[in-house]
This record gives structure tokens, C-alpha cells and sequence, in this order.
């Protein structure tokens, strides 16, 4: 069965600084990936999604994730942190049904 | 294109009592799924239909959660009773097909259950 590890419960970067957001999954097929967010009372919004097609993916709002398959890997990163990327933002990994990561809450500072 | 829909936002009840969930998803949708997220978790999925059917209810309560989607549209999710542990926020999420693993979810608000 697959499952999804959400490596920093909690991640605080400045405003303007690089974001990473780490996750590696387990799975035994070729899985498809998704990075979700959560905003405070609104609803999950998907950021991107990997399904093996290209290993680089470029999703919303300058977010993207690289799919290693050596590595099981699909970390999320963004050159430059802005205020409002501030939330709570979730791995998933599907074979099928959808299994979620903890969830890493990402803090950025003025 | 309007979202998934979820009533009500807010529900406070005590334990014992029984409570419903109300979801709309996107016009269109064929399969619409239920979602518990306990504070500090991820969600879990609680049950999946296509169209009017249930594909997955495994990690459903049954002695106390019942989920319906009599019409293929809408659903109503019901605890009854309900326990302290179920306190959590409840998504809905719908899709447009049931093709699995690469299928896009679409999320409601979430309703947030408060149970005392």
C-alpha cells in the first residue's frame, strides 16, 4: 500500500527566500503525486500533480516539484517566499485512493 | 465554474447527539468523495461514490457514519451518535471520473464538527 512522509511538520522561511517543502512516498507501482494547500477555513487547492509525465513540474503561484525516482522523492520548492504563501500544504500519493501526508505548516517572515 | 459546496461551515453538538453533513459537488462530477481531517492530520478518506454508488467505504465507521448520494448529485454524511473523537473537519471532494490515481479532487470548504 502506498504512504506519503511528510519530512518537517513545520517550516519558517522570510520573505523573499527560497521554499522547500520535503516528501517522500512509498509505493508500489508508479504512483501519481499532488501537493495540496490549505489556507485557514478554505478549502484544499491543488498546487500541481505528477503523473509520469515530466519529472519537473511546474504548478500554481511559481510552486514546482521534482519527481526522483531513486530518491522517492517529490520535494516542493519556490525561488522566492511571499506572505501570502503562508498555509498549510500537504503531499498526497495516489495508486488509486488518495493517501495524505501530515501536512507541513509553512510560516514566512516579513 | 462554481466549487464543491458544504454545509454548514460550523457545528457544535454534544456527544451522543447525531449530526448531517451536507455536500454539492461540481456540476458534472460523477464521483464525490468524504474526507475526515483531525487536527494536525491529513485527511483521511471516509467513503467514495460513483455516481449513486459506493466504490469505497473501508475506513468508515459503519456502527455510527452513514453517507448516502441517493441521486448521484449531492450527499448527506451522518454520525449518529457522535463521540468526542469525531470532532475534525469534514471535506468533500469530487472528481470528474472515477480514473483513479491521476484524477484531479476538487475540495469543499469542510465542515469543522465540534463535538463537547
Amino acid at each position: 500500500a502506498q504512504s506519503v512522509t511528510q519530512l518537517d511538520s513545520h517550516v519558517s522561511v522570510s520573505e523573499g527566500t527560497p521554499v522547500l517543502l520535503r516528501c517522500n512516498y512509498s509505493s508500489s507501482y508508479s504512483p501519481s503525486l499532488f501537493w495540496y494547500v490549505q489556507h485557514p477555513n478554505k478549502g484544499l487547492q491543488l498546487l500541481l500533480k505528477y503523473t509520469s509525465a515530466a519529472t519537473l513540474v511546474k504548478g500554481i503561484n511559481g510552486f514546482e516539484a521534482e519527481f526522483k525516482k531513486s530518491e522517492t522523492s517529490f520535494h516542493l520548492t519556490k525561488p522566492s517566499a511571499h506572505m501570502s504563501d503562508a498555509a498549510e500544504y500537504f503531499c498526497v500519493v495516489s495508486e488509486g485512493d488518495m493517501r495524505f501526508g501530515a501536512g507541513t505548516r509553512l510560516t514566512v517572515k516579513p | 465554474e462554481a466549487g464543491v459546496a458544504q454545509s454548514p461551515r460550523y457545528k457544535i453538538i454534544e456527544k451522543r447527539q447525531s449530526v448531517a453533513f451536507w455536500c454539492n459537488p461540481i456540476s458534472g462530477h460523477a464521483t464525490l468523495y468524504w474526507y475526515q481531517q483531525i487536527l494536525g492530520q491529513g485527511p483521511k478518506l471516509l467513503i467514495q461514490f460513483q455516481n449513486n454508488g459506493v466504490v469505497d467505504d473501508s475506513q468508515l465507521p459503519k456502527d455510527r457514519f452513514s453517507a448516502e448520494r441517493l441521486k448521484g448529485v449531492d450527499s448527506t454524511l451522518k454520525i449518529q451518535p457522535a463521540k468526542l473523537e469525531d470532532s475534525a473537519v469534514y471535506l468533500c471532494a469530487s472528481s470528474y471520473t472515477n480514473r483513479g490515481r491521476k484524477e484531479t479532487q476538487y475540495f469543499g470548504p469542510g465542515t469543522r464538527l465540534l463535538v463537547l
